[in-house]
């Protein structure tokens, strides 16, 4: 079946630099990606989405790039804070209203 | 402001027994979803439902069960057939029938073996 995985299990960047974080994907046919924020002890929040369509996104401090050719997912913030500090993992859209989800990466901040 | 809550945020099961997790949402959405968070893997569906009284097993349904009596409410039982029951809950719904929606999530309960 398809898989979602990511390159690194954590990551650690001092505040006021840009976190990258990286999600591969198996599934050709998948056309639609999502990631999500975890804070501890709490659930998935919604960061910012991206249709197969689509190369880049953005939002506020947040940007996605999706390159098809190679499945690979990645998402990009800006001037890291201490508060973004959480797992970040990519899902991806499998059937219908269903999705796979990523193991996460573990993004700390270093004030 | 609408959203998701789960219940309890902690709860302890003995052996041989079954809990129950709830879900409520006022979202207004159709579809409702339980996963199961372990250190170190993505979410695992337990069970969805896409609309009221119908439900489907997800990947990992065994020793679950659930009902969906009301579109607000998606209760989740943990029975004593499922032998590792300790994990992290999580609910989560959608709306149905538009094609590039994110699911919304819950706090969830954290389930411990007394």
């Amino acid at each position: 079946g398809e898989s979602v995985g990511l390159h690194l299990p954590t990551l650690s960047v001092q505040e006021g630099d840009n976190s990258i974080i990286n999600c591969a994907y198996s599934n050709s046919a998948s056309d639609y990606f999502i990631w999500y924020k975890q804070e501890s002890g709490k659930g998935p929040q919604f960061i910012i989405d991206i249709r197969s369509n689509m190369d880049k996104r953005q939002g506020q401090r947040v940007t996605v790039l999706l390159n098809k050719t190679v499945k690979h997912l990645s998402l990009q913030i800006a001037a890291t804070q201490p508060g973004d500090s959480a797992v970040y993992f990519c899902a991806e859209k499998k059937t219908g209203n269903q999705f796979y989800f990523g193991t996460g990466t573990s993004l700390t901040v270093i004030p | 402001d609408g959203g998701i809550t789960q219940s309890p945020k902690y709860l302890f099961r003995k052996e041989g027994q079954n809990v129950t997790l709830s879900c409520e949402q006022n979202l207004n959405h159709d579809a409702m979803y339980w996963y199961r968070q372990d250190p170190g893997q993505g979410l695992r569906l337990i069970y969805y439902s896409q609309i009221v009284n119908d439900f489907q097993k997800g990947d990992i349904a065994e020793g679950y069960s659930v009902s969906r009596e009301k579109k607000e409410s998606f209760p989740l039982t943990v029975t004593s057939a499922q032998k590792n029951p300790t994990a992290f809950y999580l609910c989560a719904s959608s709306p149905v029938g538009r094609v590039f929606q994110p699911q919304h999530f819950g706090d969830g309960t954290r389930l411990s073996i007394l």
